[in-house]
């Protein structure tokens, strides 16, 4: 069983297009995560949801819009797509204060934006 | 500001050669530090989290130490398998989880 899944796995897409991307965890964990990894392989958070609520805010274009319908998943949605956004875009979750706060991660979102 | 900083950027290892990789931070407050494997493609695996000075884990080839400023990730007798990134990151007193650049591994046999 695959316990933090992302969809899709590639995503190749025109400058200007709308996009999403899901998360799903089946930790039974309370917070997940959106991250950032550029091409320097430098990952950095975007965005952090514990029970639905956003707590973590990070500063990103508000062309991103997570969204978490229940504890179990967290979606990214990217308004009018531009060349910079290219990157692997990594969901991640954890217990909140359990675990030790540990984060396990998804397999990763690779998006090109042409 | 909280920082991670891990040296050395990339470490080319013969198989059976042990080495260090080293993880220093400046994070307020520590509740954890984590150690994870990232492999080409994939996302970061999990191995370690240490959570004060003088805690030690150990797991096959890999051990993991923590000082007031410092991490390592000491790695014996290696193997081509061992090849990956080692990224390193570190939760403070905030709710965020900084992580550093990495450190690229090379083992070759």
């Amino acid at each position: 069983d695959t316990a933090v899944s992302q969809t899709p796995k590639y995503l190749v897409t025109q400058m200007g297009n709308d996009k999403s991307i899901k998360c799903e965890q089946n930790l039974g964990h309370d917070t997940m995560y959106w991250y950032k990894q550029d091409s320097k392989k430098f990952l950095k958070i975007m965005f952090s949801y514990n029970n639905k609520e956003l707590i973590i805010n990070e500063t990103v274009p508000n062309r991103f819009s997570p969204k978490s319908p229940d504890k179990a998943h967290l979606n990214l949605h990217i308004n009018s797509l531009e060349l910079g956004d290219s990157a692997v875009y990594f969901c991640a979750s954890s217990n909140w204060g359990g675990d030790q706060e540990t984060q396990y991660f998804g397999p990763g979102t690779r998006l090109l934006v042409l | 500001e909280d920082q991670v900083t891990q040296s050395p950027e990339a470490l080319r290892l013969q198989e059976g050669e042990s080495s260090s990789l080293n993880c220093s931070y400046t994070v307020s407050g520590l509740r954890g530090l984590f150690w994870y494997r990232q492999d080409p493609g994939k996302g970061p695996e999990f191995l370690f989290t240490l959570y004060s000075a003088g805690e030690e884990k150990e797991k096959e080839r890999l051990k993991a130490t923590l000082t007031k400023k410092e991490s390592f990730l000491h790695i014996t007798a290696p193997k081509p398998e061992d090849s990956a990134t080692y990224l390193c990151a570190a939760r403070g007193g905030g709710f965020k989880t900084i992580f550093g650049a990495g450190t690229r591994l090379f083992v070759k046999a």
